[in-house]
């Protein structure tokens, strides 16, 4: 069974680059029946889409997060990356990655979620 | 962009059915998928393709889809049922993204 675990600094300082990486066990990073996703949540508050990485490498981010955000995949490491650039305090936020079941054209939802990460920016 | 509009509060006593609505123009077009968070959790899938329960979710929960409207009802509502709920969609009038409403915190009197 595919397991996720998020890695990173919990502490980033405003306007630098937050950085995390999802390591995957249990399954190929790069496999056409499943595909990532990194979500955020925001302390008290709901939940934020930020891009998705397919089989293969392609993206899809959030427009709201576009200019700023990059998703990468590592094969070689079974890993996956998130980086934000020039953050602010309203990027603090628990953020997720996550397993999507199913391929692009065919979802079957975000069917593995690990607890997740604080991340907090700081003045 | 579409958004997913969800009513920000519901609350049932113990037994009693609980009906969490989702409604967005993305939806007659998008599967809906729907999310349980209990208080310091992950999120946890309940109901994907508006009405498939993943292996493992108590068959109380249910999905139901119309027109411009989904539904996630909980019959019989158990003390642990208590959470945030949150459905999710996809939009792709301009692009892909990837929706969700704004939770609805279930409270079991």
């Amino acid at each position: 069974q595919v397991r996720l675990q998020e890695s990173g600094p919990r502490l980033v300082k405003s306007s630098e680059t937050l950085s995390l990486t999802c390591t995957v066990s249990g399954g190929s990073v790069n496999n056409g029946s499943y595909y990532w996703t990194w979500i955020r949540q925001p302390p008290g508050k709901g939940l934020e889409w930020i891009g998705n990485m397919y089989y293969a490498g392609s993206t899809d981010y959030n427009p709201s997060l576009k200019t700023r955000v990059s998703i990468s995949l590592h094969m070689l490491k079974n890993q996956f990356t998130l980086k934000l650039k020039s953050v602010t305090a309203a990027d603090t936020a628990v953020y997720f990655c996550a397993k999507v079941a199913g391929n692009y054209a065919s979802s079957s939802g975000i069917d593995f979620w690990p607890q997740g990460m604080l991340v907090t920016v700081s003045s | 962009s579409s958004d997913l509009t969800q009513p920000p509060s519901v609350s049932v006593s113990p037994g009693q059915t609980a009906r969490i609505t989702c409604s967005g123009d993305a939806l007659p077009k998008q599967y809906a998928f729907w999310y349980q968070q209990k208080t310091g959790q992950a999120p946890l899938l309940i109901i994907y393709k508006d009405t498939e329960r993943p292996s493992g979710i108590p068959h109380r929960f249910s999905g139901s889809s119309s027109g411009t409207t989904v539904a996630l009802t909980i019959s019989g509502v158990q003390a642990e049922d208590e959470a945030d709920y949150y459905c999710q969609s996809v939009d792709t009038t301009d692009g892909y993204q990837v929706i969700f409403g704004g939770g609805t915190k279930l409270t079991v009197l």
